[in-house]
């Protein structure tokens, strides 16, 4: 059974704007979370990460927040680049499994 | 540079033929692992190493098997290639108490008709 899920495929935004990608977990025992980048013909690449112990975690455009009640985080891109344009991944550190990913287009 | 290095890039195989991913890293990276990602769909695990000496299955292992015999080497062997295996397979590895996930190389491609 699937520990970390991301239930939107796809994401379109214009460039300039937020882009939000969420992730959702059964576990409540995760330490960590992580978001990965993946552009065509690459391997994932880490992108942020959040401790279990904190609720936000910035890094320069992208921003990763953390909702423990309702095991949800989610991953804010402000402002969009086309340059960002890929599929994101989130996984849990303590499992090896991800979620399915998010293509995000992002369009001039 | 230092990673996670796949050899090869792209294969065609026929039915039934075999082959052996290779997936080489030099960080000394206790952890390594393979998965499989499908068109349009996340990734999946296949196998995975602990260390030297020790695999243990993933979420779809059939098809596959997997040798680590030293730090640095864990290839992926297909013994009998089938067309639902045709997908990018992508190696990894991780230090213990890494807490910035994994290293991933750059993927192999394989097409089985």
């Amino acid at each position: 059974d699937q520990q970390v899920k991301q239930n939107s495929p796809s994401l379109s935004v214009q460039e300039g704007r937020i882009s939000i990608l969420n992730c959702d977990y059964t576990n409540s025992m995760f330490d960590y979370f992580l978001w990965y980048k993946k552009y065509p013909a690459e391997g994932p690449t880490f992108l942020i990460s959040i401790s279990s112990i904190k609720d936000k975690n910035e890094d320069g455009r992208f921003t990763v927040f953390l909702n423990k009640s309702a095991k949800h985080l989610s991953l804010h891109i402000v402002p969009s680049q086309p340059g960002d344009s890929a599929v994101y991944f989130c996984a849990a550190s303590d499992d090896m499994r991800f979620g399915a990913g998010t293509r995000l287009t992002v369009k001039p | 540079n230092a990673g996670v290095t796949q050899t090869p890039k792209f294969r065609i195989l026929k039915i039934g033929q075999s082959m052996t991913l290779q997936c080489t890293q030099d960080m000394n990276h206790n952890y390594m692992y393979w998965y499989r990602q499908d068109p349009g769909m996340g990734l999946k695990l296949i196998y995975y190493s602990v260390g030297a000496g020790i695999t243990d299955k993933g979420e779809v292992p059939n098809g596959y098997n997997v040798s680590r015999s030293t730090t640095e080497d864990f290839p992926l062997r297909l013994e009998l290639a089938a067309p639902s295996q045709t997908s990018v397979y992508f190696c990894a590895s991780k230090s213990i108490g890494q807490l910035y996930g994994y290293t991933f190389g750059s993927g192999t491609r394989l097409t089985v008709v």
